[in-house]
Order: structure tokens, then sequence, then C-alpha cells
């Protein structure tokens, strides 16, 4: 099974740092991406972990620990722009799971 | 490089009529994939195409959805009859190939929102 779990609502301020996290559980697991969706609009890529680790992407930062079963994606000095839904979604022989999305709300 | 392209992309029907949505992935992406988007969740698979090729369809309820990648290019995807629980936004997106162990990330086209009355 492939059961993903991520915070459904989180709140910052403009500025400030959010560290969304995200656990799984699955077998033959492949890597594990972050997307971001603004409302009423399709998923983004943002990052793509496969190893053990922190890979950094501007003010977007995304670590995994495969033995844990644990992802975050740290956003650093948040915009207005970045409220949004952020998914995590977990690769399986070649198939894509979604968790539900965690809504990051940045506020003035 | 021109996206994923979807229509329509908004569509209003009532419970037992049937309903077609049309893909056309990025130029020279093999790989294909239908999501069902409900409200407050994350998308999940309906179907995965491999050039023409059926490579996943077991979360697509077949006895009412089907979909076609007849020149495995565009795919269409077709609901008869409808029923209220398939509102929804269905997102089409495709990717160059398969997962040979490197980053095969996807693109999303914006999606049909269905509604079923």
């Amino acid at each position: 099974g492939q059961n993903i779990d991520q915070p459904t609502e989180m709140t910052a301020t403009e500025g400030a740092i959010v560290q969304i996290n995200c656990t799984y559980q699955t077998s033959g697991f492949n890597g594990l991406f972050w997307y971001q969706q603004h409302a009423g609009e399709a998923p983004t890529f943002l990052s793509y972990n496969v190893l053990d680790g922190l890979e950094e992407k501007g003010r977007f930062s995304s670590f995994l620990s495969r033995s844990k079963g644990y992802s975050y994606l740290l956003l650093k000095v948040l915009q207005m722009k970045d409220s949004a839904s952020y998914l995590c979604a977990v690769t399986r022989d070649y198939k894509l799971s979604f968790g539900a999305g965690t809504t990051v709300t940045v506020r003035a | 490089e021109a996206g994923v392209a979807q229509s329509p992309r908004y569509k209003i029907i009532e419970k037992r009529q049937s309903v077609a949505f049309w893909c056309n992935p990025i130029s020279g992406h093999a790989t294909l994939y239908w999501y069902q988007q409900i409200l407050g969740q994350g998308p999940k698979l309906l179907i995965q195409f491999q050039n023409n090729g059926v490579v996943d369809d077991s979360q697509l309820p077949k006895d009412r959805f089907s979909a076609e990648r007849l020149k495995g290019v565009d795919s269409t995807l077709k609901i008869q009859p409808a029923k209220l629980e398939d509102s929804a936004v269905y997102l089409c997106a495709s990717s160059p190939q398969l997962a040979t162990g490197g980053t095969y990330e996807q693109y999303f086209g914006p999606g049909t929102r269905l509604t079923v009355t």
C-alpha cells in the first residue's frame, strides 16, 4: 500500500520559513516528488528526490529519508505568490501516487 | 515548447449523460496519464499509456470510464453514464518516457472541471 500523509493546512508570514512534512509507506519505492498547485490550476513540478539527503533549488529545498519513509519541503523567504497547495507524490513501478496536499497560506 | 492541451476546460452535465475529454500531450512525449482530482484531494491516477498501449488502468472504473490513445499521440477519456460522484477535475499529464532510473517529471495540462448535476 501507499499511505501518504501530509498536514492539511499551514499558515505563515511573508518572509518566514515553512516546512511541510510528508510521511509514506510503500514497497518498491522509486522516488518522491513535490508539486505546487495554485487554486484552479494544474500541478507544477518543484523537486524530485531519489536518494537520501537535501536537494536545494533556490528558495525551495526538499529532503528525503528512505529508511524513515519521510520527506519535507522547505520554503524559505515566503512570498505571497507561494500561497498554494503542495503535493507530495511517491513513485512506485513508474506510477505516481499523490498525497491530499497541504494548503499553505502566506499572510502579509 | 507548447504544453499539454486539454479541452473543454469546463463541462456541466446531468447524471446519466455521457461526456468526453480530449488531451494533446507535449510533442514527443511517449507516456500519457489521466488523473481524477476531487476537490480537497490529490490527483488519482486513472490510466497510463505508453505510446498507444495501456500500462496501467487498475483504478479506472471500467463499467463507465473508457480511454483510448489510438495513434500514440492524442487521447480521449469518456464517461458513460456519469454519476454525481464523478464531479472532479480531470487532469492529463505527459512525460518523455517511462522511468529508467532517472527523473521522469510529469507535465500537467490545465484540466477539465466536470460538474455532474
